[in-house]
């Protein structure tokens, strides 16, 4: 059972490009979480997400910034427009029921993000 | 507010010595607590898992700890090894609404010397 895939490993962009970041869950788990590391900085949430819904975008910036879980395929994180701020490693985690009854996160290899 | 916080953010010893990681948390009222390993340009790796009704848990040469009245977890490393140098992150789902989330840490960056 292969864990959680993301790509790609390592992404540069330009400054107003568009970076979309994929995320395939472990097999048999329909919750995906994204999560942020900017440098010196703690794992941040952004959004959690099920097949075809968003359940918390709480921790998502509100512009630029958009996630999406569809029926077949990965998980998408899309940032538009990327700024230099945005240069950090971007963390996808997966579990087979909302967490955390009985169950837990599993993390992927993340994205590390740099913005030039 | 809701936060973690880990003490030392570095940590250097030589190969061989027993260590202690500190974690503490702003609100008792946690799910659970949760101790990974990152290694430089990597993932996180889970090393144990400690439910809110537990006081600690235990995997070969690691122990965790909580005391959830205190707010806080520690993480014992038995005679430490060069492979053990890694950034230790503590993390915890805090009890609600949200408690899928993750509240992290910054972490603490151990370096085992040989």
């Amino acid at each position: 059972n292969a864990g959680v895939m993301q790509n790609p490993r390592h992404l540069v962009r330009r400054r107003g490009q568009e970076a979309r970041l994929r995320c395939s869950p472990m097999k048999g788990h329909s919750h995906v979480y994204w999560y942020r590391q900017l440098p010196e900085e703690g794992l941040k949430f952004m959004v959690y997400l099920q097949k075809e819904n968003i359940i918390d975008e709480s921790g998502m910036p509100k512009e630029r910034f958009s996630a999406e879980f569809p029926k077949e395929g990965p998980s998408i994180l899309r940032i538009q427009q990327v700024v230099r701020g945005d240069s950090a490693a971007y963390f996808c985690a997966s579990s087979p029921a909302q967490l955390p009854v009985g169950t837990e996160a599993f993390f992927g290899q993340g994205t590390r993000l740099t913005v030039v | 507010k809701q936060e973690v916080t880990q003490i030392p953010a570095a940590l250097s010893v030589p190969e061989g010595e027993n260590l202690v990681l500190n974690c503490s948390f702003t609100d008792s009222a946690i799910y659970n607590l949760q101790w990974f390993r990152q290694d430089p340009g990597k993932g996180l790796t889970s090393l144990l898992l400690i439910q809110s009704s537990q006081r600690e848990q235990t995997s070969g040469r690691l122990n965790a700890s909580l005391d959830k009245s205190s707010g806080r977890s520690t993480l014992y490393i038995a005679a430490s090894q060069p492979g053990d140098s890694a950034t230790y992150l503590c993390a915890v789902s805090f009890s609600g609404g949200s408690n899928y989330k993750l509240t992290f840490g910054k972490g603490t960056l151990l370096t085992v010397n040989p």
